[in-house]
């Protein structure tokens, strides 16, 4: 069965500066998607960014990129000149190609400090 | 932009009593699925619903739970007789037109059983 694992349960990060969250996963599959959630204080899981397993190029939205390594299973997200707004929960999830349930990471809240 | 709501946004409710929660997807969509955050662990998937039957569900998902599409926009989450642990946040997602396109959110209802 697919795993997903966020090791950082907590991050900050000072406004303007840059910041990594870590998630891996594990799976036996070779196709499959991977995503980055926002959960801010309102509840609602909002799309951060999408990475098909098959392309090599690393998926990239505004300041908002990742690192996809398929090899090592790891898949972070980088977060360039942070915003007050970008505090929340951060979960990573992962999609099998075959069936439709995403599968959850545990989450990183981010604190921003002005 | 077009986003799934959900209706309640918190329902208290009595051990034992059954509980209906609405969800009204992204209008084109034809995937559905209900997703749970109970509090302090990670989302978990419920079901998910193609061409009016579910096409997967998981564990949790047993006789109390039922799902339906009443008409053209609604999508509910039934549970017949609530328990305590069914206390969680309920989030409904919608998706396109085939199965790999990316799930989108509504803001959840939080359910609380007594």
């Amino acid at each position: 069965a697919q795993t997903v694992t966020q090791s950082q349960p907590e991050m900050s990060v000072q406004e303007a500066e840059t910041v990594t969250l870590s998630c891996t996963y594990d799976t036996s599959e070779s196709d499959y998607y991977l995503f980055w959630y926002k959960q801010p204080p309102s509840r609602q899981m909002i799309l951060v960014i999408r990475q098909e397993a098959y392309k090599q190029q690393n998926a990239t939205e505004n300041r908002f990129s990742v690192n996809f390594q398929k090899a090592a299973k790891s898949f972070s997200l980088k977060i360039s000149d942070s915003q007050l707004g970008d505090a929340a929960m951060y979960f990573c999830a992962y999609r099998s190609w075959s069936n439709y349930q995403l599968i959850w990471g545990a989450g990183t809240k981010l604190i921003i400090k002005p | 932009e077009p986003e799934v709501t959900q209706t309640p946004s918190h329902q208290v409710t009595q051990m034992g009593q059954e509980v209906i929660l609405r969800c009204v997807p992204i209008s084109n969509h034809l995937y559905f699925y209900w997703y749970r955050q109970i509090l302090g662990q990670k989302v978990e998937f419920l079901v998910s619903f193609y061409n009016n039957e579910i096409s997967e569900k998981s564990e949790i998902f047993d006789d109390q739970f039922s799902v339906e599409r009443p008409d053209g926009s609604n999508f509910t989450l039934k549970i017949r007789s609530t328990k305590l642990e069914d206390s969680a946040m309920y989030f409904c997602a919608s998706s396109g037109a085939t199965a790999t396109d990316t799930q989108y959110f509504g803001p959840g209802t939080r359910l609380t059983v007594l």
